[in-house]
């Protein structure tokens, strides 16, 4: 059964450095997704991305974040200078057209 | 601002009875509305989604929504210990896949053998 794929499972940085997280979305979805979940917190979408643009964003999506479709296949998320606050694990998550998210296995980032 | 309202627990349940979980939105625009479980340290599963009203069945999950009163549930029959685990409720507003979803905090089951 295909599946959401995401690298690294973990990374620690410290803080004020660039982090770039990788997923691989189910091949023939169209929608992608940003999550973050920081310990012991409700899940939070962070931004979606449609035909190589971004569809929406939430508020903790500001300028440190950015999204990139590098190839057909990869899906990343970088973040520019990461604070202490970033920690939290990242769930990319992708859909087709019936609209149902799949949800990758997370990376954990730790910023110290 | 998108609210999704779940009893965080945790909600104890004997094994082989019922568990009932329940959740309320805030924007009478959603339209697609979701439940995912997720384990310790795991990332969201799809359970069930359902998008009018009424109920859904699917196995030993049905899932129930009211548009009107803005609250959608999801029982589980036959529970077993390997259903021990958080439940989300997620909500999806109307415009469709560029949506994103807005999560309830979760509840807790936990499934006594």
């Amino acid at each position: 059964e295909p599946e959401v794929t995401q690298t690294p499972s973990h990374q620690v940085t410290q803080m004020g450095q660039e982090v770039i997280l990788r997923c691989v979305p189910i091949s023939n979805h169209l929608y992608f997704y940003w999550y973050r979940q920081i310990l012991g917190q409700k899940v939070e979408f962070l931004v979606s991305f449609y035909n190589n643009e971004i569809s929406e964003k939430s508020e903790i999506f500001d300028d440190q974040f950015s999204v990139e479709r590098p190839d057909g296949s990869n899906f990343t998320l970088k973040i520019r200078s990461t604070k202490l606050e970033d920690s939290a694990m990242y769930f990319c998550a992708s859909s087709d057209l019936q609209e149902t998210q799949y949800f990758g296995p997370g990376t954990r980032l730790l910023v110290l | 601002q998108k609210e999704v309202e779940q009893n965080s627990g945790p909600l104890s349940v004997p094994e082989g009875a019922i568990a009932s979980l329940n959740c309320t939105y805030s924007d009478r625009g959603s339209q697609s509305f979701f439940w995912y479980r997720q384990y310790s340290g795991k990332s969201p599963e799809l359970i069930m989604f359902i998008y009018s009203n009424g109920d859904k069945e699917d196995g030993r999950f049905t899932a129930q929504l009211n548009k009107a009163s803005q609250y959608v549930s999801l029982l589980i029959r036959d529970s077993q210990p390997s259903d021990s685990a958080t439940y989300l409720c997620a909500v999806q507003g109307s415009g469709g896949g560029a949506d994103g979803l807005t999560f309830g905090k979760g509840t807790h089951l936990i499934i006594q053998p």
